[in-house]
């Protein structure tokens, strides 16, 4: 699996956007990137995916560099509620294909009100 | 369904003792997930299951943990003979098919060996 490599925490004040960074320059091309979040005592929840296109949905959107070596996450009107861990995540695959999924320690977003 | 469900929530269990938690998926999804998470630290990978096949076992699953998915619905992870390396947070995903759309996480039990 290519590895991630996030920013330990960030701050980001309610109402503006959130830009989490994510670095893996060991992906390969058939590899996607994945976000996903964990708010306290809660399991993780799937925020976005992608491969080479930024996308953008209800939740997020996410930017991918053109070597794919690093995205980012944004959330652009961060709320309290958007306080959490968010991981990035590149999905692998056994020889199975069960396509598990290895979270690092992620990012810790605090939203300051 | 309204999601993936876990039992119990918290569980706290002595030294030696077994316990076992149950993960009820969504209806429709074939595959399963067993992660286990400690404190600070993303979710580690423990098993997978796709309908009632177990097909892939972590290196963190001793033989002291066991998991079933009988008939490709619920699944079961059982602990036996429990340590307090154990405690942490086991939690359950499921998906239908290929992934490509993002598991769905349970709330997950909390284990705590004292």
């Amino acid at each position: 699996d290519a590895k991630t490599t996030q920013p330990p925490s960030m701050d980001c004040a309610e109402g503006r956007a959130a830009n989490l960074p994510c670095n893996h320059s060991t992906i390969s091309g058939n590899e996607y990137v994945y976000w996903y979040r964990q708010i306290h005592s809660q399991g993780p929840q799937y925020i976005i995916h992608g491969l080479k296109n930024n996308e953008t949905n209800e939740m997020a959107s996410l930017i991918i560099t053109e070597d794919r070596k690093s995205s980012t996450l944004i959330l652009p009107h961060a709320t309290l509620r958007d306080t959490a861990v968010y991981y990035c995540i590149v999905r692998g695959e056994s020889n199975f294909g069960n396509e598990k999924l290895t979270f690092g320690t992620g990012t810790r977003l605090t939203i300051i009100p | 369904d309204t999601g993936v469900s876990q039992n119990p929530r918290h569980k706290i269990t002595k030294r030696g003792q077994n316990v076992t938690f149950r993960c009820d998926p969504i209806s429709e999804h074939n595959r399963l997930y067993w992660y286990r998470q400690t404190l600070g630290q993303g979710p580690e990978f423990l098993t997978y299951f796709q309908n009632e096949a177990q097909l892939e076992k972590s290196r963190l699953l001793s033989d002291r943990f066991s998991a079933e998915r009988p008939k490709g619905s619920f699944s079961t992870l059982e602990i036996q003979r429990t340590e307090q390396g154990d405690s942490a947070m086991y939690l359950c995903a499921s998906v239908y098919g290929r992934a490509n759309y993002g598991y769905t996480f349970g709330s997950g039990t909390r284990l705590t060996v004292v």
